[in-house]
């Protein structure tokens, strides 16, 4: 069975500070993983994607993540958190031929100024 | 290219009622799956249409239902409105294809609140 953990269901951060949001995934066959965004009252949007290609994958708005085997996580960072990173951060995994990814619980950025 | 839109936006129903959610995915969009928000559960997978067919189904009551058009355009009910159906229903919109081609695009979702 595949599934996706979100380490810390809140991160808090200052303004200009990097972002780390940790995501670790257990999967019996290699997988695709992806992490989106979700603003208040708006639905998912796609940050970036890992299909094998490369293990450091960059994103939109400066994220990027890097995926290591051997630890099988997939954590999402970015150099310099701005006020408007603000939001709900989920992880997704897609194997084994599925068409329906499995979602972890979702991570809260909090920014300060 | 226009995202995926989802009438309506909000909607506010009584308990024992039904409803109604609309999705129009993208353009040239085969697939379509729903998911269920809420803050307690989390992002919840309910079902997934391609083609007009039901290809994949979540862990969900009879109660919830759907069906996809031949333009891709999909709808789903539930009947017998119940106090926890109260939550974010969020459609996305995809190819179709697994594989590295595989991407969602969501919908800013339908907030439904059961009184």
């Amino acid at each position: 069975a595949q599934s996706v953990t979100q380490l810390g269901s809140h991160v808090s951060v200052s303004e200009g500070a990097l972002v780390l949001l940790r995501c670790n995934y257990s999967s019996s066959v290699p997988p695709y993983l992806f992490w989106y965004v979700q603003y208040p009252n708006q639905g998912l949007q796609l940050l970036l994607k890992y299909t094998s290609a490369a293990t450091l994958v960059k994103g939109i708005n400066g994220f990027e993540a890097e995926f290591k085997k051997s630890e099988t996580s997939f954590h999402l960072t970015k150099p310099s958190a701005h006020m408007s990173d603000a939001a709900e951060y989920f992880c997704a995994l897609l194997s084994g031929g599925s068409y329906i990814p499995t979602f972890g619980r979702g991570t809260s950025l909090i920014v300060h100024p | 290219k226009a995202g995926v839109t989802q009438t309506p936006r909000y909607l506010i129903k009584t308990r024992g009622q039904q409803v109604t959610l609309s999705c129009s995915p993208i353009s040239g969009h085969r697939s379509v799956s729903w998911y269920q928000q809420t803050p307690g559960q989390g992002l919840q997978f309910l079902f997934e249409y391609f083609s007009e067919t039901q290809r994949n189904k979540g862990n969900f009551p009879g109660r919830f239902s759907g069906r996809q058009f031949s333009n891709s355009r999909s709808e789903m009910n539930v009947s017998t409105l119940e106090l926890g159906d109260s939550a974010l229903y969020l459609c996305a919109s995809s190819p179709g294809t697994s594989g590295i081609f595989y991407e969602q695009y969501f919908g800013p979702g339908t907030r439904l609140t059961v009184t």
